[in-house]
């Protein structure tokens, strides 16, 4: 069965200080892996997208990078935190023979910029 | 813009009532409309989906209805239980390769016992 593990559940940082989040996909090769993120009661905004390892688009710029250092390893960062940062973000990933018909999401990770 | 539109915000119902959500798309080229259900704190899950080829689909107590000519389509859940109370979410694809789903503003729904 295929498992999705963000880390960590939750994160609250300074403004200005740096950010790693990290997601991990079990039991399906070479997947379609995103990153979305989620304000406090709103919608999902994709932020990144990756077809394969070293490979990944962005799809709307919020001073983060992404990066896919392993087929089943999908890493969101920045360098420098901002307020408008805080929210929720999610890894998900979708078959690549079915395209992005069905997305999977992990549980999310929590962060909190203060 | 938003391009997949939601109403309502929010909506209360009773248990055993039928919750109708709605939603509505600009992009004609978008062909896959899936429903995801999010409770708190959790990652969203896909609860029942349709293309642009039906106009119906149902899954138990969930059912969409979809109307192409305007761009619409509803969730309806029937017989509505307290654990249903979560945000729905309304997503749209043209399989753009990679580009995924564009979400919707979601419903909130609270069923009342």
């Amino acid at each position: 069965a295929q498992t999705i593990h963000q880390w960590p559940v939750a994160e609250i940082k300074a403004v200005g200080s740096p950010l790693s989040l990290g997601c991990t996909i079990k039991g399906k090769s070479s997947p379609n892996l995103y990153w979305y993120w989620q304000a406090t009661g709103g919608t999902l905004q994709q932020l990144f997208y990756s077809i394969t390892v070293g490979q990944v688009e962005s799809v709307v710029q919020l001073n983060l990078s992404a990066s896919r250092p392993k087929d089943d390893q999908f890493i969101l960062s920045t360098e420098k935190l901002l307020l408008s940062h805080s929210g929720f973000y999610l890894c998900a990933w979708s078959l690549r023979d079915r395209g992005p018909e069905r997305l999977f999401f992990g549980h999310g990770t929590k962060l909190s910029v203060l | 813009q938003q391009q997949v539109r939601q109403s309502p915000q929010s909506l209360t119902v009773w248990e055993g009532e039928t919750a109708i959500l709605n939603c509505s798309y600009e992009d004609s080229t978008f062909n896959y409309f899936p429903w995801y259900q999010q409770f708190p704190g959790e990652g969203p899950a896909l609860l029942i989906s349709i293309s642009s080829v039906s106009d119906k689909k149902e899954d138990g107590r969930f059912t969409i209805f979809f109307n192409k000519r305007e761009k619409k389509l509803s969730l309806h859940i029937t017989d509505s239980q307290p654990g249903d109370s979560a945000t729905y979410f309304c997503a749209a694809s043209s399989y753009q390769g990679g580009r995924a789903l564009i979400f919707g503003t979601g419903t909130t729904v609270s069923v009342s016992p």
